[in-house]
């Protein structure tokens, strides 16, 4: 089964300032996708980026963007000027290509934006 | 506008009381799933369904049922909720793989089993 470890369950930044997010995840499939989704105060669940396994090219969306290390199974979200907007909870989430291609959650990381 | 929507957003109730939360997407997905949401564990899937009278057991189906007789629907039953089910709920909904496996999600209900 695949599993996903956010080991930061909190992160803190200054505003104008970058912050880097940290996701591992495991899984023995060749295809799959990963994404982060943000959680602020609201509850929403919003997409913030995704990343096709089979593609080598790290995404990029705005101000966020990520680092995929598919041998180290690493997937990292890197926030640029940060804003006070970006305070909430960040989760990091994978997906199967095959089968139900349920979504699998790490724990989150609560990202705190300091003015 | 395209969404998944979930009622009741907040609900507090008593051990044994059967409750269910609705969930409906306008956007013609097959497939829908239920999650719960509890600090330090993430989102953890509940039951999915691929499709109109095809549902299975996610992760953590205990205590849960789910139906799901017309496309646009997936009710999440509990029919004897106990205080382990606190929890935020999330619903959400997918489209074929030509849309990259992006779920929509509803915008949570908050359960409180006392």
């Amino acid at each position: 089964a695949q599993t996903v470890t956010q080991s930061q369950p909190e992160m803190s930044v200054q505003e104008a300032e970058t912050v880097t997010l940290s996701c591992t995840y495991d899984t023995s499939e060749s295809d799959y996708y990963l994404f982060w989704y943000k959680q602020p105060p609201s509850r929403q669940m919003i997409l913030v980026i995704r990343q096709e396994a089979y593609k080598q090219q790290n995404a990029t969306e705005n101000r966020f963007s990520v680092n995929f290390q598919k041998a180290a199974k690493s997937f990292s979200l890197k926030i640029s000027d940060s804003q006070l907007g970006d305070a909430a909870m960040y989760f990091c989430a994978y997906s199967s290509f095959q089968g139900a291609q349920k979504l699998v959650f790490g724990q989150g990381t609560r990202l705190t934006i300091n003015p | 506008e395209a969404q998944v929507t979930q009622n009741p957003r907040y609900l507090i109730t008593v051990t044994g009381k059967k409750l269910t939360v609705t969930c409906s997407q306008n956007m013609n997905h097959e497939y829908m799933s239920w999650y719960r949401q509890d600090p330090g564990l993430g989102l953890r899937q509940i039951y999915y369904s691929m499709n109109v009278e095809v549902t299975d057991k996610g992760d953590v189906p205990e205590g849960y049922k789910v139906s799901r007789k017309e496309k646009r629907n997936f009710p999440l039953i509990l029919e004897s909720p106990s205080p382990n089910q606190t929890s935020l709920y999330f619903c959400a909904s997918r489209g074929d793989r030509g849309e990259s496996y992006e779920q929509y999600f509803g915008p949570g209900t908050r359960l409180t089993v006392t």
